[in-house]
């Protein structure tokens, strides 16, 4: 089944830690892209990729990384969590860009 | 920086009844996209408009791709219970993908 596939669909961490959340789509996607969703804000773009080796920054980029070593996985990594990163985030992946993005089932992300 | 106005925020409605919304920018997009979002999942994509003036149906929806490019309309008709959730339009430009704040349509019993 083609899907994005994120993990883990719930983390609560403490100030400070470092943590990873994984993103993998098994679509030959080109494009993909790290949301976040905050109530009263919509969805507002961290960080996107346009291939493997390219990454560009999107509309709220601080206090986060993103590699994409190959195409099918674009991990979102948060060196030092604060609270104000407490969000819903959503990966997604698209096969050109302009078709559209197929978004995962989000990770709910509490940082205390 | 670039902004989608989604209207109305929230809606209320009797099952059976269509449902008109839209987003208006002040930029032109290349592309329209239309999303809906279950609660406790991601969104999925409704409808994607490329040509402007471009009047689309999936089903009971229907999206328009403004003439001045700037703008998009979604109806859905003869609403459903299953219709609940939220509806995201988004523009898109070259990379960037901007996303309005979401209507949530509500289906009263």
């Amino acid at each position: 089944e083609a899907q994005v596939t994120q993990n883990p669909r719930y983390l609560i961490t403490v100030t400070g830690k470092k943590l990873t959340v994984t993103c993998s789509q098994n679509m030959n996607h080109e494009y993909m892209s790290w949301y976040r969703q905050d109530p009263g804000l919509g969805l507002r773009q961290i960080y996107y990729s346009m291939n493997v080796e390219v990454t560009d920054k999107g509309d709220v980029p601080e206090g986060y990384k993103v590699s994409r070593k190959e195409k099918r996985n674009f991990p979102l990594i948060l060196e030092s969590p604060s609270p104000n990163q407490t969000s819903l985030y959503f990966c997604a992946s698209s096969l050109t860009g302009w078709d559209g993005y197929t978004f995962g089932s989000g990770t709910r992300l509490t940082v205390v | 920086g670039q902004q989608l106005n989604q209207s109305p925020q929230s809606m209320f409605i009797q099952e059976g009844e269509d449902v008109s919304m839209n987003c208006t920018s002040s930029s032109i997009f290349n592309t329209w996209l239309w999303y809906k979002q279950d609660p406790g999942e991601g969104p999925v994509l409704l409808i994607a408009l490329y040509k402007a003036g471009e009047l689309t149906s999936n089903g009971r929806l229907t999206a328009q791709f403004g003439i001045t490019r700037k703008d998009s309309f979604l109806n859905i008709s003869a609403s459903i219970p299953s219709d609940v959730g939220i509806y995201f339009c988004a523009g898109q430009l070259d990379d960037k993908i901007i996303f309005g704040k979401g209507t949530r349509l509500h289906i009263l019993p």
